[in-house]
């Protein structure tokens, strides 16, 4: 159980372009969605939280207009990358959270890794 | 403000040896602790979490942890190093509070056969 899926795994597209990828709980719903961006043999940073419903609260330093992310239901959220540019060339990670008695575990997709030529 | 250390950006180890990957936490109240691994190109897989019930915690793959409020740790360790375990790994401290981790800056084990 508690499977998360990402779409696309990998993309390739022309700088000015917008690229969209999904992230899917596919045997439980949500409570919370992550959205992560990963560079190369570094840690995951946090570029914002989603709940379904409502807008996403977006960390400090990422800019909300050019990462859109829609959280339609309790099992699908969107990140879309809006005019691309090579920078933004990284490896992009969802997670889904569900919350238990306080504690919310987060259930990782396994990745999309975006290079914009 | 929580922060999550982890010692080590590199650690190896021969097939069969002990692996200890280090992680200290920065928190006023112990929070709930995690360790992730990761293999190349893919998302994080959880090995084990710390929620308050037992100070020392078995995951996956034969590992554990042991949570020492004291020195404020969540060390991973494994007594033998399989060849499939070179990957990297994560500590993150959180999991209350909406969810939101805070993540070590990771650790990558390599296994010499």
């Amino acid at each position: 159980g508690a499977v998360v899926s990402q779409h696309p795994s990998r993309v390739i597209c022309k700088s000015g372009t917008s690229v969209k990828i999904e992230c899917r709980s596919l045997d439980f719903q949500a409570t919370t969605m992550f959205w992560y961006r990963q560079f190369p043999k570094q840690s995951l940073m946090l570029m914002a939280t989603s709940n379904e419903g409502s807008k996403a609260t977006y960390e400090q330093g990422v800019e909300k207009d050019k990462f859109l992310i829609n959280h339609a239901s309790l099992t699908l959220s969107t990140l879309t990358v809006t005019s691309a540019h090579p920078e933004d060339s990284s490896f992009y990670i969802c997670s889904a959270a569900v919350g238990q008695g306080g504690l919310y575990e987060q259930y990782f997709g396994p990745g999309t890794r975006l290079t914009v030529t | 403000a929580q922060s999550v250390t982890q010692l080590g950006s590199h650690v190896s180890v021969s097939e069969g040896a002990l692996v200890l990957l280090r992680c200290n936490y920065s928190s006023s109240v112990p929070p709930y602790l995690f360790w992730y691994v990761q293999y190349p190109n893919q998302g994080l897989q959880l090995l084990l979490k710390y929620t308050s019930a037992a100070t020392l915690v078995k995951g996956i793959n034969g590992f554990e942890a042991e949570f020492k409020k004291s020195e404020t740790s969540f060390h991973l360790t494994k007594p033998s190093a399989h060849m499939s375990d070179a990957a990297e790994y994560f500590c993150a401290a959180g999991g209350n509070q909406g969810g939101k981790l805070i993540f070590g800056q990771g650790t990558e084990l390599s296994v010499k056969p």
